[in-house]
């Protein structure tokens, strides 16, 4: 089945510091990949997502790209601030029926201190 | 800016009780997803639903499960007779079309305790 392995954490950087979280999927078809983020006492959060292979998703300074050969799709910021802290979430979504539903790694808890 | 709203967001109750989590999608969405996470584990999928019926269900969503959205607003899930494993945060989730390309919104969550 489908299925999404996501670096484990947490992860303790200081600011400004390089961040990459790793993703690689197992996937039948062609699925879209996204990263969600869930901040303290909130919900999770679409951050960025990539529909086809070699597409860059980018928002907030985050991006990830696309990688159909190596089935990844890693998350990378060049300086984190403490506002970053949060839990990060690969996620990949095929059709199927009339719904879709997303698939989902086990997320990654980051902490950014000053 | 619109969003969906989860009540209650902390529920406890004893083994063998219903619970019934709320949640109130964005109004002009149209798919309603539960996914559940268990401490320390993955988000799951649960169900999702579609004109007024559910559209995919996973193995966890057996018969002590179901959802129904009762008057046009509410989207609920109710768990006949809680389990010491269903103990997880409960997310809510609404997409205005069911693209795999699209967004998801989801709410806060609902934490259900199963003592």
């Amino acid at each position: 089945g489908d299925s999404v392995t996501q670096m484990e954490g947490p992860v303790t950087l200081s600011e400004e510091a390089f961040l990459t979280i790793n993703c690689t999927y197992t996937a039948t078809g062609y699925p879209s990949l996204f990263w969600y983020v869930q901040y303290p006492g909130e919900g999770l959060q679409l951050l960025l997502k990539a529909t086809k292979a070699d597409d860059k998703g980018s928002n907030k300074g985050f991006e990830a790209t696309y990688r159909k050969e190596t089935t990844s799709f890693h998350l990378e910021k060049g300086s984190v601030q403490v506002s970053d802290s949060a839990v990060y979430f690969c996620a990949l979504s095929i059709s199927s029926g009339s719904a879709r539903q997303l698939t989902f790694g086990s997320g990654t808890q980051l902490t950014v201190l000053p | 800016e619109p969003e969906v709203t989860q009540t209650p967001s902390h529920q406890v109750t004893q083994m063998g009780q219903e619970v019934i989590l709320r949640c109130v999608p964005i109004s002009n969405h149209l798919y309603f997803y539960w996914y559940r996470q268990i401490l320390g584990q993955k988000v799951e999928f649960l169900v999702s639903f579609y004109n007024n019926e559910i559209s995919e269900k996973s193995e966890i969503f057996d018969d002590q499960f179901s959802v129904e959205r009762p008057d046009g607003s509410n989207f609920t899930l109710k768990i006949r007779s809680t389990k010491l494993e269903d103990s997880a945060m409960y997310f809510c989730a609404s997409s205005e079309t069911g693209s795999p390309t699209g967004e998801l919104f989801f709410g806060e969550g609902s934490r259900l305790t199963v003592l």
